[in-house]
């Protein structure tokens, strides 16, 4: 069946350094892919979306890129800042199923 | 303010005792569900609903019952609780034509004793 498969965390960084965490999909169809981020104490929120091949999602400075050919949506920040710290999940849907599989998450710690 | 709330936030019980948590959201949305978080599985869904009086299964739902008698009101009911239920609840909603940008509610946080 459908899946994803994100990079292990904890991921800590400083404040200012570059981001990226990894998320790789498995799915017989043509999914939209998802960045869903969970801050401490809350549920999570839509970051970012692409729903199909070579879209870019981005908002907040957050970037990711529908790749097709090796089935991946990496999320990247140029500079984060410490409210960046969360966790944040990938995700993808197939229309056909009606439903969200979402990665295991990742967690995000930034040092000032 | 569009929002799903979600009651208890934190609940701690003992095996065996009937509870319900309460979804409740406020924007007219057509599809609701929930999830069960664990560390390092990530969200699994529960229980799924369309619509009114439509619900499915989704990929954990043993143990679980959930109905939807009103467009805004999902709750979860766990009828006899059990220690593996122990874990973080979300209730989400979005619209049907965009079922996929969900809303998510706050969270509860369950321990079963």
């Amino acid at each position: 069946g459908d899946s994803v498969t994100q990079m292990e965390g904890p991921v800590t960084l400083s404040e200012e350094a570059f981001l990226t965490i990894n998320c790789t999909y498995t799915a017989t169809g043509y999914p939209s892919l998802f960045w869903y981020v969970q801050y401490p104490g809350e549920g999570l929120q839509l970051l970012l979306k692409a729903t199909k091949a070579d879209d870019k999602g981005s908002n907040k400075g957050f970037e990711a890129t529908y790749r097709k050919e090796t089935t991946s949506f990496h999320l990247e920040k140029g500079s984060v800042q410490v409210s960046d710290s969360a966790v944040y999940f990938c995700a993808l849907s197939d229309s056909s199923a009606s439903k969200i599989i979402f990665g295991s998450g990742t967690r995000l710690s930034i040092r000032p | 303010e569009a929002q799903v709330t979600q009651n208890p936030r934190y609940l701690i019980t003992v095996t065996g005792k009937k509870l319900t948590v309460t979804c409740s959201q406020n924007m007219n949305h057509e599809y609701m569900s929930w999830y069960r978080q664990d560390p390092g599985l990530g969200l699994r869904q529960i229980y799924y609903s369309m619509n009114v009086e439509v619900t499915d299964k989704g990929d954990v739902p043993e143990g679980y019952k959930v109905s939807r008698k009103e467009k805004r009101n999902f709750p979860l009911i766990l009828e006899s609780p059990s220690p593996n239920q122990t874990s973080l609840y979300f209730c989400a909603s979005s619209s049907r034509d965009r079922y996929n940008e969900q809303f998510f509610g706050p969270g509860t946080r369950l321990t079963v004793l």
